[in-house]
């Protein structure tokens, strides 16, 4: 089976870091991604990875470790308009190339 | 940038009707999915389609029949409603945007349909 986890919901503060963490274990991996979804909006892409080590992009990072079934996207200098919803997904060639979701992680950002 | 429509942004139904929500999109994408988000559950597949005429069941199809007659068109079909189908339907197309700025097929997502079915 597939099973794709994150924490339900983080609160961090204006200016900080937030990490947010997705541990997998699916039948196959060939890729993980992270989205941004705000409140009743569309998913937005934000980060790929398919190798282990970090991708930078910006204010956000995300990491990858395929022998601990690990991720986590990093977001820094947080701002304001950062609340929301952040969604990581596995791609499994097992499972047909299609894409799993985990449940996603609601941010809050306080001033 | 790869545009994805979807038909209606809210929508009531009543208990037995046929539903038709539609999906368009504009990047000659051949894969194109459809989606149900419920909270706590997350997005769970319904059906996806990788060609034209083609369809397969995803993860949750019961209640749901698909039509994939052109390429950029991807319609959702529940034959007849239920209170249990009260959800946000997000569709989405699978394919790359622009050179450079992924190396592998990304989801790009509709502004999705919230369908209450009373």
């Amino acid at each position: 089976g597939q099973n794709i986890d994150q924490p339900t919901e983080m609160t961090a503060t204006e200016g900080a870091i937030v990490q947010i963490n997705c541990t997998y274990q699916t039948s196959g991996f060939n890729g993980l991604f992270w989205y941004q979804q705000h409140a009743g909006e569309a998913p937005t892409f934000l980060s790929y990875n398919v190798l282990d080590g970090l991708e930078e992009k910006g204010r956000f990072s995300s990491f990858l470790s395929r022998s601990k079934g690990y991720s986590y996207l990093l977001l820094k200098e947080l701002q304001m308009k950062d609340s929301a919803s952040y969604l990581c997904a596995v791609r499994d060639p097992v499972a047909g190339n299609k894409l799993t979701f985990g449940g996603g992680t609601r941010v809050l950002v306080k001033p | 940038d790869v545009k994805v429509t979807q038909s209606s942004r809210y929508l009531v139904k009543r208990t037995g009707e046929k539903v038709f929500l539609e999906c368009v999109q504009d990047m000659d994408h051949e894969n194109m999915f459809w989606y149900r988000q419920d909270p706590g559950l997350g997005l769970r597949l319904i059906y996806f389609s990788y060609d034209v005429k083609m369809k397969e069941k995803g993860d949750i199809p019961e209640g749901y029949s698909v039509s994939r007659e052109k390429k950029e068109r991807f319609s959702l079909i529940l034959e007849s409603a239920s209170t249990n189908q009260t959800s946000m339907y997000l569709c989405a197309s699978e394919g790359r945007s622009s050179p450079g700025q992924v190396n592998t097929d990304t989801q790009y997502f509709g502004p999705g349909t919230r369908l209450t079915v009373l």
